[in-house]
């Protein structure tokens, strides 16, 4: 089945303790991309990848660090989680460019940190 | 400044009824998405268009690129189209509404 998976998918944790989502696609999409959404803010951009080796910042990169090292897998590290980073957080993936091609999301992380 | 712009924020409506929600962006793309979340979280791409009109079930979407402005219309809601819609703009990155929530009563 195509998917886009997210692990974990809910994470409790304390300011200060680096931790990683995993996002992970089936499909051979080069373009993935990491979202946060905050009630009354909607749905921001944190990082995009166009392809293996390439990330780009968006709208709301601070606090946050990528990788696309292989082509089906683009986690979200947070080296120093503050609270103002708890957050519904999406993966998404296309299979070349965001502006022509479906989009496709995981179920998302909902991260709390205390 | 809000590259997208959505509304209304929020909609109720009754079961039957013709449902509109818009969209206008200030950024230049060659094709806009609409995305539904459901309550429980998910998000799904509805449409993806950069010209005239497409249709899925009930749903229809209409853009006017020179306008910068789209439509999402719902015919005969029902309450199992209670859900957010957004309308997304994307450039490489990606530009957000900050969604329309829609409720529809039995």
């Amino acid at each position: 089945e195509a998917q886009v998976t997210q692990n974990p998918r809910y994470l409790i944790t304390v300011t200060g303790k680096k931790l990683t989502v995993t996002c992970s696609q089936n499909m051979n999409h080069e373009y993935m991309s990491w979202y946060r959404q905050d009630p009354g803010l909607g749905l921001r951009q944190i990082y995009y990848s166009m392809n293996v080796e390439v990330t780009d910042k968006g709208d709301v990169p601070e606090g946050y660090k990528v990788s696309r090292k292989e082509k089906r897998n683009f986690p979200l590290i947070l080296e120093s989680p503050s609270p103002n980073q708890t957050s519904l957080y999406f993966c998404a993936s296309s299979y070349y460019r965001a502006s022509t091609d479906t989009q496709y999301f995981g179920p998302g992380t909902r991260l709390t940190v205390l | 400044k809000n590259e997208v712009e959505q509304s209304p924020q929020n909609l109720t409506a009754q079961e039957g009824e013709f449902i509109t929600i818009n969209c206008s962006y200030s950024v230049g793309i060659s094709a806009l998405h609409w995305l539904q979340q459901h309550p429980g979280g998910g998000i799904v791409s509805l449409f993806m268009l950069s010209s005239g009109k497409k249709k899925h079930g009930r749903l229809i979407a209409t853009i006017n690129i020179q306008e910068k402005h789209s439509s999402l219309h719902i015919t005969a809601s029902h309450p199992r189209d209670s859900a957010v819609y957004i309308c997304a703009a994307p450039v490489n990155q990606f530009y957000f509404g900050t969604g329309t929530s829609l409720t529809v009563i039995p």
